[in-house]
């Protein structure tokens, strides 16, 4: 499985847009990236998968350039809900290791 | 369609007890993986069950045991617990093994 690199935490205004990058060198030619969100004591909540160039829902936007070793996932105008653990996973959105993710802060 | 659903969302027990926990995984969906999540170490992956066969098997000790059923309904069993074994248990499911998962709501066990 591609290992991933993303930022421990991340602060954030309300309204703001939010971006968190994550890191994926060796990803493997048939690996989709796929992205959780999780609240505390909640399980995991899918967001957005992609293959390549970009992939928009109505909760975020996911950004995959070409050579496809990192992507980029894009919070618009975050509330203070969006306070959460992101998770980035690359392979078919099935993971053993989920990592620490990115514990993101929305503040007022 | 229904989420995946786990039961009991909370639990209590003592050193040494065994304990049970459910989970009822999307329709249609056939794999069912189980996790443990606590604040120190994250989410870690206990196993995968594919067709009532346990396809794959985390770095946990042998007290820690699962099934599935022909529904693809999943159990997992926690004997002669320990005060470590305290955490948030996650089930997920998909459709077909190593795919998109799904998670529930988790079973917060407390061990005393």
């Amino acid at each position: 499985l591609a290992k991933t690199t993303q930022p421990i935490s991340m602060d954030s205004y309300e309204g703001q847009e939010v971006n968190i990058t994550c890191s994926h060198n060796n990803i493997a030619t048939n690996d989709y990236i796929t992205w959780y969100q999780q609240f505390p004591s909640q399980g995991p909540r899918f967001i957005i998968q992609g293959y390549k160039t970009k992939v928009t829902n109505e909760v975020a936007s996911l950004f995959i350039p070409a050579d496809r070793k990192s992507s980029t996932l894009s919070l618009p105008r975050v509330s203070l809900s969006d306070t959460a653990v992101y998770y980035c996973l690359v392979g078919e959105g099935y993971a053993l290791n989920f990592g620490k993710g990115t514990s993101l802060l929305v503040t007022p | 369609k229904a989420g995946v659903t786990q039961t009991p969302r909370y639990l209590i027990k003592t050193r040494g007890q065994q304990v049970t926990l459910s989970c009822s995984p999307i329709s249609g969906h056939r794999s069912v993986s189980w996790y443990q999540q606590t604040p120190g170490q994250g989410l870690q992956f206990l196993f995968e069950y594919f067709s009532e066969t346990q396809r794959n098997k985390g770095n946990f000790p042998g007290r820690f045991s699962g099934r599935q059923f022909s529904n693809s309904r999943s159990e997992m069993n926690v004997s002669t617990l320990e005060l470590g074994d305290s955490a948030l248990y996650l089930c997920a499911s998909s459709l077909r093994e190593h795919k998109t998962q799904y998670f529930g709501p988790g079973t917060r066990l407390l061990v005393l």
